[in-house]
């Protein structure tokens, strides 16, 4: 079953520091991922496609099939970044998109 | 200005009387879908359309209907809604399936069935 697995319910960080926000996913064909993210307040907004290794706000995300994972990072956090990350997993060809059930990030000054 | 309106932003209903939910994109987007979030589960796929009058079950559509008569509208129906139907509800939409179009997301609705 297509399944995406987001293990940390909640990471806190202190400014400047690395962050790592993990993501796995359980789909046995080519994957297309995305990681969302959700300001307090604010709509969902795309942050990340995979494919295109594209860096936005800092952030970057390598998909690596081997460990079936789909990790976000950041190597010096920022106030701004404290969210609700979601990592995405569409059916490549389909509609149907499965979230995982979200990582808040705290980033503390 | 693209965007994908829902309406209304909150909402109060009591047990069993129907209502809807309404999504609207400016977008031309041939794909919409609806979303439920619950706090621990984040979000699961209610239904989804591919385009006009075709739509498909997501993972949790029971007490959920939608239709899709035109391209820039997609509402979610409660015929009967129930307590456990509270929840915070997102449509969204996409260009299209192919991997470099993400969702674009409404701002969300917030029900609370009593």
């Amino acid at each position: 079953a297509q399944r995406v697995t987001q293990p940390e319910k909640l990471l806190s960080v202190f400014k400047g520091a690395p962050v790592e926000l993990k993501c796995n996913y359980s789909y046995s064909g080519s994957p297309e991922l995305f990681w969302y993210v959700q300001y307090s307040r604010q709509r969902l907004q795309l942050l990340l496609r995979h494919i295109s290794r594209e860096s936005i706000k800092g952030f970057t995300a390598d998909l690596n099939k081997g460990e079936t994972s789909f990790h976000l990072k950041k190597p010096f956090a920022q106030e701004e970044d404290s969210a609700m990350y979601y990592c995405a997993l569409r059916i490549p060809g389909g509609f149907k998109t499965i979230f995982g059930a979200g990582t808040r990030l705290f980033v503390k000054a | 200005e693209a965007q994908v309106t829902q309406n209304p932003r909150y909402l109060i209903t009591v047990t069993g009387k129907k209502l809807t939910v309404t999504c609207s994109q400016n977008m031309n987007h041939e794909y919409m879908s609806w979303y439920r979030q619950d706090p621990g589960l984040g979000l699961r796929q209610i239904y989804y359309s591919m385009n006009v009058e075709v739509t498909d079950k997501g993972d949790v559509p029971e007490g959920y209907k939608v239709s899709r008569k035109e391209k820039r509208n997609f509402p979610l129906i409660l015929e009967s809604p129930s307590p456990n139907q509270t929840s915070l509800y997102f449509c969204a939409s996409s260009l299209g399936p192919r991997w470099f179009y993400g969702y674009t997301f409404g701002s969300g609705t917030r029900l609370t069935v009593v």
